[in-house]
Parts: C-alpha cells; structure tokens; sequence
C-alpha cells in the first residue's frame, strides 16, 4: 500500500512568494494532520481534519497560512506571502483507527530566501 | 494540558551497549504512548505504541519500552545499539480517537565505534 504521499519535497523560494504544500493520505484514512518541524520548536500540529472538515485550527500561526481538504484523497496547506521564519519540514500525517497512531510523509522542507 | 518532555537532547553510546531513552508525559486521563523514529531526511516511522494492558511493550528493530503510571514515563530501551539506529526518536501521548499526537522535543542518538 502506498503510504502518505507529500509533494513537493523541497521547496526554495524567495520571500513574499506563495507556496503550496501538498498532501495524500492513505486511502480509507478519515482523519488528516499537518505539523511543521523545527530546531527551536520540534514537532507542532498545525492544523487537523476529520472526514474533511477542520477540527482545530489553532496551530495555524497566522491568517498567511490556510489549509483546505477538498476531498478525502488530497489536501492542501498554503503559505501567502511566505516569509523566511515559515523556513521548515512540514510533515502531513494520516490516521484512521481511532487509537492515535499516525502515518507520515516523508515531509516538504521549505526554505524561504 | 497535554505534554510530552525528553530531557535528553542528545546521546551518544557506543556500538552493542544497551540504550535507554526518557520520556516523561503529562496527560489527564488513561494516555496512549508512542515512539516514533526519524532518519535524515526522511518522516517519522512508528517504532512501539501501549495503549492498555502489558506495560511492557516490543517494537521494531529490537526495541522495547515500559509504561510506568506511577512515574509518568514511558521510557524506550534497546539492550545492544546497532550503527544504523543513528537517528532522532520522539515518544508522544495521544487519545482514543483520531486526535492530534503531542510530541516531545526528541532525542538524537549518536553511535559511535
């Protein structure tokens, strides 16, 4: 089975630019998490879903970053305009046997000039 | 609130010596633990996980942790550390149902000859 899939794996782009994130989850998974991945903060929840609709938002840092799920196979996280501080691994991550134990991608790293 | 601290931040053993890494949890009600394993560049990979019952647990690649209730600890063990466990181990804590995982900071595990 295909694991979660995360595209693009690196990303460099100058700041004030928008940058978007991409996410597939394992097929059957109903519930969708992004983190991002720093030194000085480790591992943070961003924002999750369940069968597509967003539980809690609110470790989204700031109205710059939106995340959708249009459907249950592809989700989106979106930074505009992107700024040298949203430098980091963004890891999307997806579960679906209520125990909390989530599959992870392989992570985005995005690097903001 | 729910939080995960691993005080070590990074530890060095040598090849065939036993390794221990602490994690210590704070959760208000029965917690689910788990150890997740990193590699450069790469996701987090699902190394053991207690939900209930025996509070010792086995995982992958030889490792092995125990729930201790009493001290608020879930601390990850392997008796004889191979070359190719160089990597970052997180423990989290999590709850029945498809709820985020609060991470830990991590611990990097260094191997040396």
């Amino acid at each position: 089975d295909a694991g979660v899939i995360q595209s693009p794996r690196h990303e460099v782009t100058e700041m004030g630019q928008e940058v978007t994130l991409r996410c597939k989850p394992i097929s059957g998974h109903n519930s969708l998490f992004w983190y991002r991945q720093t030194m000085m903060r480790g591992l943070e929840l961003l924002i999750y879903f369940n069968n597509n609709v967003p539980i809690d938002d609110s470790g989204m840092p700031e109205d710059r970053f939106s995340a959708k799920m249009p459907n249950a196979s592809f989700s989106t996280l979106k930074i505009q305009p992107s700024e040298p501080r949203d430098s980091a691994v963004y890891f999307c991550a997806s579960s679906s046997r209520g125990n909390g134990e989530l599959f992870f991608g392989e992570g985005s790293r995005l690097t903001v000039l | 609130a729910q939080s995960v601290t691993q005080p070590d931040i990074h530890i060095t053993v040598s090849e065939g010596a036993s390794l221990e890494l602490r994690c210590n949890y704070s959760y208000g009600a029965t917690p689910y633990l788990f150890w997740y394993v990193q590699s450069p560049g790469q996701g987090l990979q699902l190394l053991l996980k207690y939900f209930s019952g025996d509070t010792l647990v086995q995982g992958i690649k030889g490792f092995e942790a125990e729930f201790k209730r009493s001290q608020s600890s879930f601390n990850l063990r392997k008796p004889s550390v191979h070359w190719s466990d160089a990597a970052e181990y997180f423990c989290a804590v999590g709850a029945l149902g498809n709820t985020p995982l609060v991470f830990g900071k991590g611990t990097r595990l260094s191997v040396i000859a």
